[in-house]
């Protein structure tokens, strides 16, 4: 069973761009969330959607956005990046219930420069 | 909001030695517990997860966590470690039917062969 895709793997980017990361659960999950993991702030949690709505949001400016497919997979998306943005993007995900836990994937890793 | 501590930063010991990590959490209500782990330059994966019936849970590689609720603790423990061990620990929680997950700052577990 395949795990939690995350492409691309390593990105770098200048300040102001934008960029889009792509997550793929796990066949049959229905459940994606991201997290962003830094050195300072640890891992933080940014969104979740499920059916392609999203139904819950952590403490991020509106800069950070996402959306889900109707095949489940999600992407994510930052506009104007800061130097701060650089940080490991973690996307989860799970089955419908919580009580599955949850699977991550490897990452996606961006540089503001 | 709910938030998430763990008790130590950095442990280091050595092979056999047993380990315990703590991990407290504020949240009044029902929750599911898990502690992950990531090895270097590795992703997260799941040691164990709990969500109800038996406190004392027991995951992968030996080892093992018990639910305190009147403590709200989920600590984590394995009675001899190897140097494999060495890696980064997380625990997590999230209330029954809420998606986001909340993390603590990690534990940083260093084994001396």
């Amino acid at each position: 069973k395949a795990g939690v895709t995350q492409t691309p793997r390593y990105l770098i980017k200048t300040r102001g761009q934008q960029v889009t990361l792509s997550c793929s659960p796990i066949s049959g999950h229905r459940s994606v969330s991201w997290y962003q993991q830094t050195p300072g702030q640890g891992l933080q949690f940014l969104f979740e959607y499920f059916s392609e709505t999203q139904r819950n949001k952590g403490n991020f400016p509106g800069r950070f956005s996402g959306r889900q497919f109707s095949n489940s997979r999600s992407e994510m998306n930052v506009s104007t990046l800061e130097l701060g943005d650089s940080a490991l993007y973690l996307c989860a995900s799970s089955h419908s219930s919580s009580n599955y836990g949850y699977t991550f994937g490897s990452g996606t890793r961006l540089t503001v420069v | 909001a709910q938030s998430v501590s763990q008790h130590n930063h950095h442990v280091i010991l050595s092979e056999a030695a047993s380990l315990e990590l703590g991990c407290n959490y504020s949240y009044g209500g029902t929750v599911n517990l898990f502690w992950y782990v990531q090895y270097p330059g590795q992703h997260l994966q799941l040691l164990l997860k709990y969500f109800s019936g038996d406190p004392l849970v027991k995951g992968i590689k030996g080892f093992e966590a018990e639910f305190i609720k009147s403590k709200f603790s989920f600590n984590l423990r394995k009675p001899s470690v190897q140097w494999s061990d060495t890696a980064e620990y997380f625990c997590a929680v999230n209330p029954t039917n809420d998606y986001k997950l909340s993390f603590g700052a990690g534990t940083t577990v260093t084994v001396r062969a």
